[in-house]
């Protein structure tokens, strides 16, 4: 079965420290996105993609950057992690929307805490 | 204003309720609108899309007023196992972009 993987599934660090997070999916879907998930804000937009060699900002880019070098994966790089990154990070995926599906499939998340 | 905006409950029903969730969006061009369940610390699960007719999926059903720009999803016969947050989504615009926007959820707690 065609599933999306994100590993580690938790993470510890400190100030300071380049942190990345790996999302891999097998749908062969297009499109990738990468969330935060705080109380009191909801899934927040970070980056996403449509596809290899593309990526574009959301919501709450800052302090975050992805690349997409095949179509399996998107993974999510804090440069310099900071204590307000402490999330709860999802990958997602959908088709792309020219197929009219919108919906978008979640790995199971990673439990970030910046020290 | 949130461009999605759900009553953050919590509901808490006895197993066998019926409870109704609502959910209103601020740009009329979204054209698909999905309902998500998410489970304690788990990730979103698509529960069922909604269609301009409204539909039913079992116990469950979806309803959408596009001229009112409201959703609203229906659970009959409540199950301990529905307890969970119901998460409204919007296609941003169109949908051509792929991008949603997330409500911030209600949350359901069924009890014995």
């Amino acid at each position: 079965d065609a599933e999306i993987t994100q590993s580690p599934r938790h993470k510890i660090t400190e100030t300071g420290r380049q942190v990345t997070l790996a999302c891999h999916q097998t749908w062969n879907h297009n499109n990738m996105f990468w969330y935060r998930q705080d109380l009191g804000h909801g899934l927040r937009l970070i980056h996403y993609s449509y596809g290899v060699q593309d990526t574009n900002k959301g919501e709450v880019s800052d302090g975050y950057s992805v690349s997409r070098s095949n179509t399996e994966d998107l993974p999510l790089t804090l440069e310099s992690a900071a204590s307000s990154q402490t999330s709860v990070y999802f990958c997602a995926s959908s088709e792309s929307p020219s197929s009219g599906r919108y919906e978008q499939f979640f790995g199971p998340g990673t439990r970030l805490t910046v020290l | 204003r949130k461009e999605v905006e759900q009553d953050p409950g919590p509901f808490n029903v006895p197993e066998g309720a019926t409870v109704a969730f609502n959910c209103t969006y601020s740009n009329s061009a979204s054209q698909s609108f999905f309902w998500y369940r998410q489970d304690c610390r788990k990730e979103p699960k698509l529960l069922m899309s909604v269609y301009s007719s409204g539909n039913e999926d079992g116990r469950f059903t979806a309803q959408l007023n596009r001229a009112s720009q409201y959703i609203s999803l229906l659970i009959r016969d409540s199950k301990l196992s529905d307890s969970a947050t119901y998460l409204c989504v919007v296609t941003r615009g169109s949908g051509n972009t792929g991008k949603l926007i997330f409500g911030q959820g209600t949350t359901l707690q069924v009890k014995p």
